[in-house]
């Protein structure tokens, strides 16, 4: 049964470091696409990021060059580290994996990150 | 990059078609294939339809989905219409690289 779970949201303040993790179980990350996307309270789905079975990543614009997306094929784990954050980076974080040029399958159950003072 | 617009809200009765539309603003739709989630209060997001029209399996026939290149837009159809389907709804299609999803749609069955 393929299940994604991801940890290390919180509260943290403006200008802070995160690293959120996606710990995935039923199939092999760096056999597959792997996105993040994510969701301000009370508000729409963002993309935030992909990384392709090579290893390539990329980034949405509001995010980039303060994001960084990575995977450890001995934990089968996706990390998502976060600097420079703003109160414009609150939201729900959720874990996907991706079917090439189909969209997302699964999707965890998303963790939270608050950017406040 | 390019827009995916989406009404705010949709509803219908029980029983009912409803169409929700997801308009893109530039490029063709028909380049790049658009999925379709469904999103109930308080849960995560689910695929309900991918490469345009697929549904995954799980996912009932009264979910149908499909494309017009002539105003440039995807559709998402629910016949049928159950008290479950009651749901925010987001299309979501691709610029290269870029993701894109549209704003969501709230649908209301009552």
């Amino acid at each position: 049964e393929v299940q994604l779970v991801e940890s290390g949201g919180g509260l943290i303040q403006p200008g802070g470091s995160l690293r959120l993790s996606c710990a995935a179980s039923g199939f092999t990350v760096t056999s597959n696409y792997m996105t993040w996307v994510r969701q301000p309270p009370g508000k729409g789905l963002e993309w935030v990021s992909v990384i392709y079975t090579g290893g390539g990543t990329f980034y949405a614009d509001s995010v980039k060059g303060r994001f960084t997306l990575s995977r450890d094929s001995s934990k089968n784990t996706l990390w998502l580290q976060m600097d420079s954050l703003s109160a414009e980076d609150t939201a729900v974080y959720y874990c996907a994996r991706v079917r090439p040029a189909a969209g997302i399958d699964y999707w965890g159950q998303g963790t939270l990150v608050t950017v406040s003072s | 990059n390019f827009l995916l617009t989406q009404p705010h809200s949709v509803s219908e009765s029980p029983g009912k078609t409803v169409t929700i539309s997801c308009t893109r603003s530039s490029g063709s739709i028909a380049s790049f294939n658009v999925q379709w989630y469904q999103q109930r209060p308080g849960s995560s997001p689910t695929t309900v339809i991918y490469q345009d029209n697929q549904r995954p399996s799980g996912v009932p026939d009264r979910f149908s989905g499909s494309i017009d290149s002539s105003s440039n837009s995807a559709s998402l159809t629910i016949s049928g219409l159950k008290t479950e389907d009651e749901a925010d709804y987001y299309c979501q299609s691709y610029d290269g690289i870029d993701w894109v999803f549209g704003g969501g749609t709230k649908l209301t069955v009552l």
